[in-house]
């Protein structure tokens, strides 16, 4: 039941930089709603990562960093660590007037 | 820090209803709003509802008419039950604090999870 579209995918060898994209409509992130991040390690709970489009909260090291851009938001990961391999999703709000999750990112060091 | 920690049957038969409880320790269950999310196995993440402290309630349109919250400020607990379940109900279900306090509305705290399975 996804309405925002993440690939399914990224990777990157250790230092190197990639970005996660999270797809939306005219009924969310376009419609000026904000976009959180969160990293899901394995066997673990999500965890917050970027809030508010942009901002991280205390703790979370500063290669993570955020931006939205019309229906769109990415999250871009810059000097890629080896314990940065999870699970990323994006979530906002849509009209309908519910919470929605992107379909998540599995994030692989190579 | 806030803890959560779910609790509940792990086992729920189909047809039957879930239910779950949250209870939350070192901090204030109010001004804050209460979430359940839900993440089948291998899934990704699926926002089932919220209540806010005073017990006003946010459902997903999907799970309306199965999904119903309460919260109980006295204990520092909040419940989840999800009606006529079947198969495709089984996940790990997570409690979780939305915060609004900065201007922007976020999940901030996670439990750790409890899977439920749905299964004769």
């Amino acid at each position: 039941q996804s309405v925002l579209t993440q690939p399914p995918s990224v990777s990157g060898a250790p230092g190197q930089r990639v970005t996660i994209s999270c797809t939306g409509s005219s009924s969310n992130i376009g419609a000026g709603y904000d976009v959180h991040w969160y990293q899901q390690l394995p066997g673990t709970a999500p965890k917050l990562l970027i809030y508010g489009n942009s901002n991280r909260p205390s703790g979370v090291p500063d290669r993570f960093s955020g931006s939205k851009s019309g229906a769109s938001a990415s999250l871009v990961i810059t000097g890629l660590q080896a314990e940065d391999e999870a699970d990323y999703y994006c979530q906002s709000y849509d009209s309908s007037r519910y919470y929605v999750f992107g379909t998540g990112t599995k994030v692989t060091v190579l | 820090q806030v803890h959560l920690q779910e609790s509940g049957p792990g086992l729920v038969k189909p047809s039957e209803t879930l239910s779950l409880t949250c209870t939350v320790s070192d901090g204030s269950i109010s001004n804050y709003y209460w979430n359940w999310i839900r993440q089948p196995p291998g899934k990704g993440l699926e926002w089932i509802g919220l209540i806010y402290y005073t017990g006003s309630t946010n459902y997903n349109p999907s799970l309306k008419s199965r999904v119903t919250m309460s919260v109980d400020t006295s204990r520092k607990q909040f419940s989840v039950r999800l009606s006529s379940v079947t198969a495709a109900d089984t996940a790990v279900y997570y409690c979780a604090r939305g915060d609004d306090s900065s201007g922007f509305y976020y999940v901030d705290y996670w439990g750790q999870g409890i899977l439920v399975t749905v299964s004769s």
